[in-house]
C-alpha cells in the first residue's frame, strides 16, 4: 500500500482483557518498529523486528505483551489482560533499511 | 546511556517570531539523526534525516544542523500551521532512540 497502515484506529477495552492490534508496513519494507506514546510523553520502543532475523524484544515492558510478524509483512501487537497503564497510542513503523521510516497513524488504546 | 534528550520541553512564539529546537544525544555509533513532526492524533510525519557532523537540510522555513553532540531545528518567521511537536531521533543501527520532543505553539 501507500502507506503504513494501522488497524484499528481505536480501542477502547475493559480491564483483564487482551487485545490486538494490527500494522501492515509498506510492501517491501524489511524493518518494522513497535512503539508506544503515552499521554504528553516521548515514543517508547517496544519491539523490531527486521527480515528474518530473531526480533528485538528488549522494549516490552512485561510478559504481557508480545508480537509476531508473519512472512515478513502484517505484524500483530497482543496485550493479554489489559491494565489501565497500557492505555497509549502504540505506533507502528516500517522501512526499507535504517532510514526514512514511516510510521502509521497508530491506535489509540484506551483501558477501561 | 545511550539516550535523546530534546529541549525546551514546550515553546511558545509569535507568528514571524524565528527560533530553534535542540536535540542532543549520547549513542555510540551514531548512523543518522531524524527529524519528525507530530501533529496530535497523527503519527510522526519524517522531516529530516543528518547523518554526519557539519550536515545541514533545508525544508521550507525548517532547517536542520547537525554536530557531533546535537542537532538544531531552526524555525525562521514560522506560521501558525508550524504548531506540532517536533521529534527528534538517533540510530546506531541497532536501535531507534526517541527525545521527548517539543510542542512548539506558534500564535498568529
Amino acid at each position: 500500500g501507500a502507506g503504513v497502515s494501522q488497524s484499528p484506529s481505536n480501542k477502547v477495552t475493559e480491564k483483564g482483557k487482551d487485545v490486538e492490534l494490527r500494522c501492515d508496513p509498506i510492501s517491501g519494507h524489511t524493518a518494522l518498529y513497535w512503539y508506544r506514546q503515552s499521554l504528553g510523553q516521548g515514543l517508547e520502543f517496544l519491539i523490531y523486528f527486521q527480515g528474518n532475523s530473531a526480533p528485538d524484544k528488549s522494549g516490552l515492558p512485561s510478559d504481557r505483551f508480545s508480537a509476531e510478524r508473519t512472512g515478513g509483512s502484517v505484524s500483530t501487537l497482543t496485550i493479554q489482560r489489559t491494565q489501565q497503564e497500557d492505555s497509549a497510542v502504540y505506533l507502528c513503523a516500517s522501512s526499507p533499511d535504517y532510514y526514512g521510516y514511516t510510521f502509521g497513524s497508530g491506535t489509540r488504546l484506551t483501558v477501561v | 546511556e545511550d539516550q535523546v534528550t530534546q529541549s525546551p520541553e514546550a515553546l511558545r512564539l509569535q507568528e514571524g517570531e524565528s527560533s530553534s529546537l535542540n536535540c542532543s544525544y549520547t549513542v555510540s555509533g551514531l548512523r543518522g539523526l531524524f527529524w519528525y513532526r507530530q501533529d496530535p492524533g497523527k503519527g510522526p510525519e519524517f522531516l529530516f534525516t543528518l547523518y554526519s557532523a557539519g550536515e545541514e537540510k533545508e525544508k521550507e522555513r525548517l532547517k536542520a544542523t547537525l554536530t557531533k553532540k546535537e542537532s538544531f531545528l531552526h524555525i525562521t518567521a514560522p506560521k501558525p500551521e508550524d504548531s506540532a511537536t517536533y521529534l527528534c531521533a538517533v540510530t546506531n543501527f541497532n536501535k531507534f532512540y526517541f527525545g521527548s520532543g517539543t510542542k512548539l505553539n506558534v500564535k498568529p
